[in-house]
């Protein structure tokens, strides 16, 4: 059961920007910061952004993120075709007392 | 390399029970929690639960609370899941998850993952 909400899908063609949201609420979001996986096809996820605009080291300054109040955002700039994958935000939920991850983007380059 | 590998996956009846096993290499184990995470095929990813450094601090999803277990032994620098009373809803590939050190709930690295199967 996803609590975060994300567009299914993005696309967009080498070289341009794709912009992906996640929206929560007071409990989540709201409240705590805000993590991005990357998940290559049949591959398993890996962490891409943490504490809603850090980068783990290896991952290129392509990839940034946002947060403002309820919602974050990842942004991908320079799309490249090994970008293609499957993007979740998470955070954790104060009500659930648990992580929570949100319904997943799947990014297409043209 | 920091690694961590999952087995114990299979094919198991409805009612039945199943043990996970998350081992661990090239860090200090015993200095981070450990979770799991599971993703139904071609659907989205869901927490299951999770352990704290020495063991003695458990959470787990409010799906599986009362039928699975997470416990860990950090002298062989292995995690486990032992899961009890399965459902089909529990069909998944189950990935354990190294929490960062100082963000507990954020998955630096994860395994390759190892599906379980429900079904009669």
């Amino acid at each position: 059961q996803s609590v975060l909400t994300q567009p299914p899908s993005a696309s967009g063609t080498p070289g341009q920007r794709v912009t992906i949201s996640c929206s929560g609420t007071s409990s989540n979001i709201g409240s705590n910061t805000v993590n991005w996986y990357q998940q290559p096809p049949g591959t398993a996820p890996q962490l891409l952004i943490y504490s809603n605009d850090h980068r783990p080291s290896g991952v290129p300054d392509r990839f940034s993120g946002s947060k403002s109040v309820t919602s974050a955002s990842l942004a991908i700039s320079g799309l490249q075709s090994e970008d293609e994958a499957d993007y979740y935000c998470a955070a954790w939920d104060d009500s659930l007392n648990g992580p929570v991850f949100g319904t997943g983007t799947k990014v297409t380059v043209l | 390399e920091v690694h961590l590998v999952e087995s114990g996956g299979g094919l198991v009846q409805p009612g039945g029970s199943l043990r996970l096993s998350c081992a661990a290499s090239e860090f200090t184990f015993s200095s981070h929690w450990m979770h799991w995470v599971r993703q139904t095929p071609g659907k989205g990813l869901v927490w299951v639960s999770r352990i704290n450094g020495d063991g003695s601090g458990t959470n787990y999803a409010d799906s599986v609370k009362g039928r699975f277990t997470i416990f860990r032994d950090n002298a062989k620098n292995t995690m486990y899941l032992q899961m009890n009373s399965l459902r089909a809803e529990d069909t998944a590939v189950y990935y354990c998850a190294r929490g960062m050190e100082w963000l507990l709930d954020t998955f630096d690295i994860w395994g390759q993952g190892t599906m379980v199967t429900v079904s009669a």
